[in-house]
């Protein structure tokens, strides 16, 4: 059975403090991704990586960083959290290659920046 | 650029009968994939269902069916028999087709519920 999982369902942070959300995948995805959902808005992408220490900004990366050492985990980092950065969000991962090209989620870390 | 849009932000659909999600996309390319992903109130987003553009045919899996419309660009879902399991957001996506890193395009969801 494949997974991805996410090291938090729930976060309460305060506002300036640093935010890891780590994610985890075994399928032995080259791809992963971090997505925010917001009602209304949908799935927007932060950051992706394609390999290890491999990364590309996606449509909302300002307030965002991240970290791909080891080809399983994918991390997000806001390096200074702040109010609208409370979110629901979201980590996938997929194949580089043909193979399928869908994506496979986690359950979602929902923070709340204080 | 590809955009994705789900102009139903709400649906409702009694349970046993069928109900039809929208979703139009707009892209350049020919070759190029569409998927539905449900997300269960507080699970995981799992996938529904995809349709690869190149094949004519409509994919189904059980009650879920699409209709892909490749020169109108549209792909609606098509739920029958509804269950009360079936109530989720779902999410319209697209990716382009080939080997290679390429950024999934989402629409912004429609919420399902299902009366019994």
């Amino acid at each position: 059975d494949v997974k991805v999982t996410q090291s938090s369902r729930y976060l309460v942070k305060r506002t300036g403090e640093k935010v890891f959300l780590e994610c985890v995948q075994d399928m032995d995805h080259e791809n992963m991704f971090w997505y925010r959902q917001d009602p209304g808005l949908g799935l927007r992408l932060i950051y992706f990586s394609y390999d290890v220490k491999m990364k590309e900004k996606g449509d909302i990366p300002e307030g965002y960083s991240v970290s791909r050492e080891k080809k399983e985990r994918f991390s997000l980092i806001l390096e200074s959290a702040s109010t609208n950065q409370t979110s629901m969000y979201l980590c996938a991962s997929s194949f580089w290659g043909r193979a399928l090209g869908e994506q496979f989620f986690g359950p979602g870390t929902r923070l709340t920046v204080l | 650029a590809q955009t994705v849009t789900q102009s139903q932000p709400e649906m409702s659909v009694q349970e046993a009968e069928t109900v039809t999600l929208s979703c139009t996309y707009d892209t350049s390319e020919s070759d190029y994939y569409l998927f539905w992903y449900k997300q269960p109130p507080s699970r995981q987003m799992i996938l529904v269902i995809r349709q690869e553009a190149y094949k004519q045919q409509n994919a189904t899996e059980n009650r879920f069916s699409v209709n892909f419309q490749k020169a109108a660009k549209s792909f609606s879902l098509k739920i029958s028999d509804s269950q009360l399991g079936d109530a989720a957001m779902y999410f319209c996506a697209y990716r382009r087709r080939g080997s290679g890193t390429y950024k999934y395009i989402f629409g912004t969801g429609t919420r399902l519920k299902v009366l019994a």
